[in-house]
């Protein structure tokens, strides 16, 4: 079974520029989770899909992130305009459902770094 | 907000040496999820707990959730250098509402040396 792919797997810009991030999950999973990973800290969630909607994006700047699940599988999380504190891993993940006994499947991550 | 508290962040022992590790909270979790991070990669889901007092045991590593449901604990028995990583615990929102949001804590660094 193919896991959780993501692309890039590494980028580099200068602040104020855009970037986005593309996650494909596992075929099934109607969950799909983006997060934040500082160094050094545990990852934050940002955006949270049941399906192509929305569940929880309490975390998320909206100022300058954003995200869409088209068609309930790929998704793209954009960041526009980046600002140095951006600079982490994001992570994708998915699960077959939402709920804290399901099991989530990560992607390797993008490192961004803002220079 | 719930923040999950893990000690120590950083370890450092010998091949063969015991470990815990502790993740504490003020908040209820519906569930509690230990993962492990090498470098370049994505968590991966070592076990999860779901009732008060619960032992799990997965080969060399032993996890026990709180009665309360507000802390666990990882325990190694004789670490080997494959055990080097990081490791994360995540709790699961007990509200109905919630669908389930996982809060992590911020890892520990276990450092095995040979």
């Amino acid at each position: 079974e193919a896991g959780v792919a993501q692309s890039p797997r590494y980028k580099i810009i200068e602040k104020r520029q855009s970037v986005a991030f593309w996650c494909n999950p596992i075929s099934g999973h109607a969950t799909l989770y983006w997060y934040q990973q500082i160094l050094g800290q545990g990852p934050k969630l940002l955006i949270q899909f049941q399906n192509n909607g929305v569940v929880d994006d309490s975390q998320l700047p909206k100022d300058r992130f954003s995200a869409e699940r088209l068609k309930g599988v790929d998704s793209t999380l954009k960041i526009q305009p980046a600002k140095l504190e951006d600079s982490a891993v994001y992570l994708c993940a998915s699960s077959q459902g939402a709920g804290g006994y399901n099991e989530q499947f990560f992607g390797p991550g993008t490192r961004l770094t803002v220079l | 907000t719930q923040l999950l508290e893990q000690s120590p962040q950083f370890l450092s022992i010998q091949e063969g040496e015991n470990l815990t590790v502790y993740c504490n909270s003020s908040s209820v979790f519906s569930s509690l999820q230990w993962y492990r991070q090498e470098p370049g990669e994505g968590p991966v889901l070592l076990v999860t707990v779901v009732t008060g007092g619960e032992v799990k045991k997965l080969k060399r590593l032993t996890f026990q959730f709180g009665d309360a449901r507000k802390d666990s604990s990882l325990h190694i028995t004789a670490a080997q250098p494959g055990d080097t990583g990081l490791y994360l615990c995540a709790g699961a929102d007990a509200g109905g509402t919630s669908y389930g949001k996982l809060t992590f804590g911020q890892g520990t660094i276990l450092t095995v040396h040979p």
